[in-house]
């Protein structure tokens, strides 16, 4: 939390829409990262971003999108090829060796 | 299996005793990182332990780790109901620490 926000809280999409998750930091971390947590589960890396206009797949990169245009901002893009999208979704920046992790939200496709 | 595990899974106390967890993992790490999570919340940081350390404290957290049984425990002392949370221990599978591993936490609930 802090520094870094995520919008909005609970998002509802139909099936076959993409949507796009924001997440906004104004610590001038360069790192950043999203996460999706599934009930009663740990977190699996989506994607990473160590610089601007760079982003690497993270494990489970298949059916999400990324872009990194300004430092503050990484959103993501959960596209209609991502199967089971409904999900926790978490975002983090990096400062030394740990990441902060922000509020999430929570994506429910009906 | 990921790469970190959590054992107990779920873990009931009553307030005032002591809350043990433990993480197995299964390649080297630098570093070994806690986190906890309350309910629909995001993760808060709560501790890194290095690969060259044995102990670490902070508050009424102890953190061990054993490299060469490749685990760690998260030690809570005289816990109280606002740590009722569920616990994740990380490790990153790259020297530049981006890419973390969580295992499935461990859920704690404290009485009062």
């Amino acid at each position: 939390d802090g520094g870094i926000t995520q919008s909005p809280k609970y998002l509802f999409r139909k099936e076959g829409q993409n949507v796009t998750l924001s997440c906004e930091q104004n610590l001038n971390h360069d790192a950043m990262y999203w996460y999706r947590q599934d009930p009663g589960q740990g977190l699996r890396l989506i994607y990473y971003s160590q610089i601007v206009n760079d982003f690497q797949k993270g494990d489970i990169a298949e059916g999400y999108s990324v872009s990194r245009e300004k430092k503050e901002s990484f959103p993501l893009t959960v596209t209609s090829a991502q199967k089971n999208p409904t999900a926790f979704y978490l975002c983090a920046l990096k400062g030394g060796d740990t990441q902060y992790f922000g509020p999430g939200t929570r994506l429910t496709v009906l | 299996s990921q790469q970190g595990e959590e054992d107990p899974q779920a873990l009931s106390i009553q307030e005032g005793e002591n809350a043990t967890m433990n993480c197995s993992y299964k390649t080297s790490i630098n570093n070994l990182q806690w986190y906890r999570q309350n309910s629909g919340r995001g993760l808060v940081h709560l501790i890194l332990i290095r690969s060259n350390e044995r102990e670490k404290h902070s508050g009424r957290l102890r953190v061990t780790l054993d490299t060469s049984k490749k685990s760690s425990s998260l030690l809570i002392t005289a816990s109280r109901a606002a740590d009722t949370a569920s616990y994740f221990c990380a490790t990153a599978k790259d020297n530049a620490g981006n890419m973390l591993t969580f295992g499935g936490g461990t859920r704690l609930m404290v009485k009062p």
